[in-house]
């Protein structure tokens, strides 16, 4: 099993772009997460979902969307990028609700 | 106040000391309580859950303080490869999962 896998690496946006942010997983979990880590804070929660069409907002949706219309994909939209929003984006899934596995992260640089 | 703080160090010790890190949380109606390790530049990854009655992995021991709202974990027998962050972490139900900051570890040979 690859467990979480996500793409890009690396990027770096203009304030403005646009871009997608990509994870699968393939342990057939339920829910699905997307967290931010700054340097020195801890995990942030953007947005979770609890299964394929059903997402929700976690402690910081702004300037974020996402959509989950299968079981193993849970992509982030970063519309108007904006240098708030470089950071490092991770991915999660998990079957219970609580012990969650995370995808290597990818680094967003906004300029 | 933060709802999950910890000492973010670091900790510099040598190879074979014991090291203790301590974690305190503000929402006493948390459920549960782990340790995950997030080496430098990697993703975060569960080292062990946290219970009342206390929990034991080999050289790493977790323990959870519900009167006194603090968690805490202790390493035996440093090795080198122990260096990383431990990220403290509360689950308060529902999908609020709350992450410390973190603790960074030095171990030095």
């Amino acid at each position: 099993n690859a467990g979480v896998t996500q793409t890009p690496k690396f990027r770096i946006l203009k304030i403005g772009q646009s871009m997608t942010l990509q994870c699968a997983q393939d342990m057939n979990h339920n829910y699905m997460y997307w967290y931010r880590q700054d340097p020195g804070m801890g995990l942030k929660l953007i947005y979770y979902s609890v299964g394929a069409g059903i997402t929700d907002k976690g402690e910081v949706p702004n300037g974020y969307n996402v959509s989950r219309s299968t079981t193993e994909d849970f992509p982030l939209r970063l519309e108007l990028a904006a240098p708030s929003q470089t950071s490092v984006y991770f991915c999660a899934s998990s079957q219970l609700s609580y012990e969650q596995y995370f995808g290597p992260g990818t680094r967003l640089t906004v300029t | 106040r933060k709802e999950v703080e910890q000492d973010p160090g670091p900790f510099n010790v040598p190879e074979g000391a014991t090291v203790a890190f301590n974690c305190t949380y503000s929402n006493s109606a948390s459920q549960s309580f782990f340790w995950y390790r997030q080496d430098c530049r990697k993703e975060p990854k569960l080292l062990m859950s946290v219970y009342s009655s206390g929990n034991e992995d080999g050289r790493f021991t977790a323990q959870l303080n519900r009167a006194s709202q603090y968690i805490s974990l202790l390493i035996r027998d440093s090795k080198l490869s122990d260096s990383a962050t431990y990220l403290c972490v509360a689950y308060t139900g529902g999908f609020k999962t709350i992450f410390g900051a973190g603790t960074r570890l030095f171990v030095k040979a």
